[in-house]
């Protein structure tokens, strides 16, 4: 596609339910990221993604959070037993390599009640 | 849309005036900067790139200033439009490592 696509846009979750993100990075992006923002913050670095590999997941706030990318396109970020501060907007951007050309998508907005 | 602006640093102009955003960096050994626009319900959008050999970069409307000795980035916007009204971030990124830091950003709003 055009761009990165995220889904859904938004997302209310019970405390203590599943949910998972899909995001669509650019066609023939190699690199996909995951970035997590809260509220009248920058975005913080999640987890990183070569073609199907994950090189970094250094920044998954705990172990309810799990992402994959089994085919190198489509990526799907897991979180399990949701709680109320892992409300924010989740954002993924791709690029054809590392270092450069970073487009994000429109994120999705999670709020758990 | 979401007020962010309760937390930001915010700066207002009024249209046709020229813009000014700041931001002090954290890594004196990143070498790779980038301003990003954000909308309220977008992601972020690439406005422009610098490399640390390098003081100063323009693009459309856009310049960007680098001062390395004392970790300074600063965004220039000319002739402000009503569209330009959004939350800047600066980031950086160190040698070959691929994730971004973004620093804390700043509302502008523009008034026509």
């Amino acid at each position: 596609g055009a761009g990165v696509s995220q889904s859904p846009r938004y997302k209310v979750a019970k405390r203590g339910q599943d949910v998972a993100l899909r995001c669509d990075p650019i066609s023939g992006h190699v690199s996909l990221f995951w970035y997590q923002q809260a509220l009248g913050q920058g975005p913080e670095f999640l987890t990183y993604f070569q073609n199907e590999a994950q090189l970094d997941k250094s920044g998954l706030p705990s172990d309810r959070f799990f992402a994959e990318r089994p085919e190198g396109s489509v990526s799907t970020l897991k979180i399990q037993r949701t709680q109320q501060e892992d409300s924010a907007v989740y954002l993924c951007a791709s690029s054809p390599g590392q270092n450069y050309g970073y487009t994000f998508g429109s994120g999705t907005r999670l709020t758990v009640v | 849309g979401e007020n962010v602006g309760l937390h930001l640093p915010t700066l207002s102009v009024q249209e046709g005036d020229n813009s000014i955003i700041n931001c002090a960096y954290s890594n004196s050994a990143s070498d790779y900067f980038i301003w990003y626009k954000q909308e309220s319900g977008k992601g972020p959008q690439f406005i422009i790139d610098i490399r640390s050999n390098m003081d100063k970069r323009q693009g459309q409307r856009v310049t960007v200033l680098l001062n390395k000795t004392v970790k300074h980035l600063s965004l220039q916007i000319a002739a402000t439009q009503p569209g330009d009204s959004a939350v800047y971030f600066c980031a950086e990124i160190l040698g070959s490592n691929y994730k971004l830091t973004f620093g804390k950003g700043t509302l502008l709003t523009v008034n026509p």
